[in-house]
């Protein structure tokens, strides 16, 4: 069954560093995402991605962040300069019909990438 | 904020059907209503999800009551591996829509 893979699984990295965090979103798929789960709360949509573009960014998604495709299989998040805060688990997810019968889309997540900031 | 109403924790027996509810009293007419289950703190995992009509997967089923403002995710046989938190989120579905979750339920299952 296809998957969206995220590489790392665990990235440790000192504040003030810059990051990337990849993610190979299902091979089909047209729409990708990102989202942020901090230890003990909920999972919190961060930006999504159509056609080279942000479509949608939420209010956590400030400067520091980007997000980019750089080619056809690859879907990566970057964070400039890492914070204490930025610790947590990120989970890409992707999404295969967009417009086509709505009944069909399903966003499938990766496994995440512990992010942790010391 | 998250648009869903769900109770924070629930047990259940192995082997017994697990009724996960949701209310959802402000979905809008085009919003589809998904479940998703996170097991320790693996990615979400889709379940099911439906626009009004009650829905059957491999792994559950979804009834939704008639007025669309609440519904009920049925896990018919839970076994210890469906020990998660749920998660029932409201969805218009379009791509650009990020999902909004909640703090889900806790659904123990013991054994």
């Amino acid at each position: 069954e296809p998957e969206v893979t995220q590489t790392p699984s665990h990235q440790v990295t000192q504040m003030g560093q810059e990051v990337i965090l990849r993610c190979v979103p299902i091979s089909n798929h047209l729409y990708f995402y990102w989202y942020r789960q901090i230890l003990g709360q909920k999972v919190e949509f961060l930006v999504s991605f159509y056609n080279n573009e942000i479509s949608e960014k939420s209010e956590i998604f400030d400067d520091q962040f980007s997000v980019e495709r750089p080619d056809g299989s690859n879907f990566t998040l970057k964070i400039r300069s890492t914070k204490l805060e930025d610790s947590a688990m990120y989970f890409c997810a992707s999404i295969a019909l967009v417009g086509q019968g709505k009944a069909k889309n399903i966003q499938y997540f990766g496994a995440g990438t512990r992010l942790s900031v010391l | 904020d998250a648009k869903t109403t769900q109770p924070p924790s629930m047990d259940c027996a192995e082997g017994r059907a697990a009724n996960l509810p949701c209310n959802h009293s402000t979905i809008s007419g085009n919003e589809y209503v998904y479940w998703y289950r996170q097991i320790h703190s693996q990615g979400p995992q889709y379940i099911i999800h439906g626009l009004k009509n009650n829905e059957t997967n491999e792994m559950a089923s979804l009834i939704i009551t008639e007025d669309r403002k609440s519904s009920t995710l049925i896990l018919p046989h839970a076994t210890l591996r469906d020990t998660a938190v749920y998660y029932c989120i409201v969805c218009s579905g379009g791509g650009a829509d990020g999902l909004t979750f909640g703090k889900g339920t806790h659904l123990i299952i013991q054994p």
